[in-house]
């Protein structure tokens, strides 16, 4: 039973540049969230969604950045004109029931980001 | 706002010591995760803590909660080096919400 995955594992990109995040979520899970690790600190929620409905982007910065979960497919969160704050390890997360209340979160390994 | 915050920050301990590692959080929550990241790789659940005075123990590890005091305890008992890695607590408030990470805990074990 393979586990969440996403890919890139590793992503450079030069400023202004695009980027494309990609997370499969585990097999029957159907609920997907998106978090950003900068380094030497905690994960900071960005977005939560289910196939083709975006549940909660309260985390999610207001211009650049946006996320979708079609109906096929994996969830991409895309990174538009990155900047070098940009640079991050952005973990994917799925769970079977919606939110984390009623059962713990599987991370994926997790890209990480590096905009030159 | 849920503020979590766990301290210490930085933990160097020797093998074989215990040490406990706190996590606070800011309003009421009874739903408590501690997960544990090795360097570049992803997160792994250690823990779920459900309510007030739940104690779970797994290995050298036992995580225990307080939610009138708004507190839970990473207790490490006698510890050994493949236990370095970094240790965060989250907490979600309620059925809906988000789930919220700590600063993280990196845990050293030198011989």
């Amino acid at each position: 039973n393979a586990g969440v995955m996403q890919n890139p594992r590793h992503l450079v990109r030069r400023r202004g540049q695009e980027a494309r995040l990609r997370c499969s979520p585990m097999k029957g899970h159907s609920h997907v969230y998106w978090y950003r690790q900068l380094p030497e600190e905690g994960l900071k929620f960005m977005v939560y969604l289910q196939k083709e409905n975006i549940i909660d982007e309260s985390g999610m910065p207001k211009e650049r950045f946006s996320a979708e979960f079609p109906k096929e497919g994996p969830s991409i969160l895309r990174i538009q004109q990155v900047v070098r704050g940009d640079s991050a390890a952005y973990f994917c997360a799925s769970s079977p029931l919606a939110g984390p209340y009623n059962s713990p979160l599987h991370f994926g390994n997790g890209t990480r980001l590096t905009v030159t | 706002e849920l503020k979590v915050e766990q301290n210490p920050l930085f933990l160097s301990m020797q093998e074989g010591k215990n040490y406990t590692i706190y996590c606070n959080y800011s309003t009421t929550s009874d739903r408590l995760y501690w997960y544990r990241q090795d360097p570049g790789k992803s997160l792994e659940s250690l823990f779920v803590l459900l309510s007030n005075g739940a104690v779970k123990q797994e290995g050298r590890l036992m995580a225990s909660l307080d939610t009138k005091a708004r507190l839970s305890t990473l207790h490490i008992t006698a510890a050994v080096h493949d236990l370095s890695a970094t240790y965060f607590c989250a907490v979600i408030k309620s059925s809906g919400d988000k789930l919220t990470f700590g600063t993280g805990t990196r845990l050293a074990v030198r011989p």
